[in-house]
C-alpha cells in the first residue's frame, strides 16, 4: 500500500489478557520501528528492526512485550498479561533511509 | 545520548499571526532533524526535515524551520497561522552517524490557533 497500515485501530482488552498489534510497512522499507505514546507523554521507542539484523529490543519496558517481523515485512507486537499501565497508543513507522520515516495511524490500546 | 527539548507544552496564537514552536536538540555529530504533526486520534504526519544543505527548510502546509547549529535549535515557524493548524507538534532527531536508528522525540507542543 501507499502508507504504513496498523490494525486494529482500537483495542479494548481485559487486564491479564494477551494482545497482538499488527503493522504493515511500506513495501521495500527495510527499517521498522515501534513506539508507544502514553497520555501526555512523548513517543517512547520500543523496538526496531533493520533488514535481516537482530532487532534492537532495548526500549521494551518488560519481558511481557515482544515483537517479530516476518519475511522482512509485516510486524506483530505482542503484549502478554496486559496491565493498565500498558494503555497507550502504539505507533509503527517504517523507513528506507535516514530521512524517510513514515508513521501509521496507530493502535489505541485500552486495558480495563 | 541524543535528546530533544520542546520547552513549551502549549503555544497559543491568534489566527493570522506568525507562530513559532521551539525545539533544541543534543546529538553527537551532525543531526538529522524532523518535525511531525499529530491531529486528534491520528498518527504522526511528516512536516519537514533537515538533512544537509540550506539551513532554512520549507515543508508542508506553509511551515518552515531553520537549523541553527551554534544554538542547536530547529524552531518551527509559519508566517500566518490558521485555525486548522491547531494540533500537537513533535520535533525529533537522529544522529547522521548512527545509521537508521530510531528517532528521539521531544515531548510535544500543543498549538492552539484562536480565531
Amino acid at each position: 500500500g501507499a502508507g504504513v497500515s496498523q490494525s486494529p485501530s482500537n483495542k479494548v482488552t481485559e487486564k491479564g489478557k494477551d494482545v497482538e498489534l499488527r503493522c504493515d510497512p511500506i513495501s521495500g522499507h527495510t527499517a521498522l520501528y515501534w513506539y508507544r505514546q502514553s497520555l501526555g507523554q512523548g513517543l517512547e521507542f520500543l523496538i526496531y528492526f533493520q533488514g535481516n539484523s537482530a532487532p534492537d529490543k532495548s526500549g521494551l519496558p518488560s519481558d511481557r512485550f515482544s515483537a517479530e517481523r516476518t519475511g522482512g515485512s509485516v510486524s506483530t507486537l505482542t503484549i502478554q498479561r496486559t496491565q493498565q499501565e500498558d494503555s497507550a497508543v502504539y505507533l509503527c513507522a517504517s523507513s528506507l533511509d535516514l530521512g524517510s520515516d513514515t508513521f501509521g495511524s496507530g493502535t489505541r490500546l485500552t486495558v480495563v | 545520548a541524543q535528546s530533544v527539548a520542546q520547552p513549551e507544552d502549549q503555544v497559543n496564537v491568534a489566527e493570522g499571526n506568525p507562530l513559532t514552536v521551539k525545539c533544541t536538540y543534543s546529538v553527537s555529530g551532525n543531526p538529522y532533524l524532523f518535525w511531525y504533526v499529530q491531529y486528534p486520534n491520528r498518527g504522526l504526519q511528516f512536516l519537514l526535515k533537515y538533512i544537509t544543505g540550506d539551513n532554512l527548510v520549507k515543508g508542508s502546509y506553509g511551515f518552515e524551520a531553520e537549523f541553527n547549529k551554534s544554538q542547536t535549535s530547529f524552531h518551527l515557524k509559519k508566517p500566518s497561522a490558521l485555525v486548522s493548524d491547531s494540533a500537537l507538534y513533535f520535533c525529533a532527531v537522529r544522529a547522521s552517524s548512527s545509521g537508521n536508528t530510531p528517532l528521539v522525540f521531544g515531548k510535544g507542543t500543543r498549538l492552539s490557533v484562536i480565531a
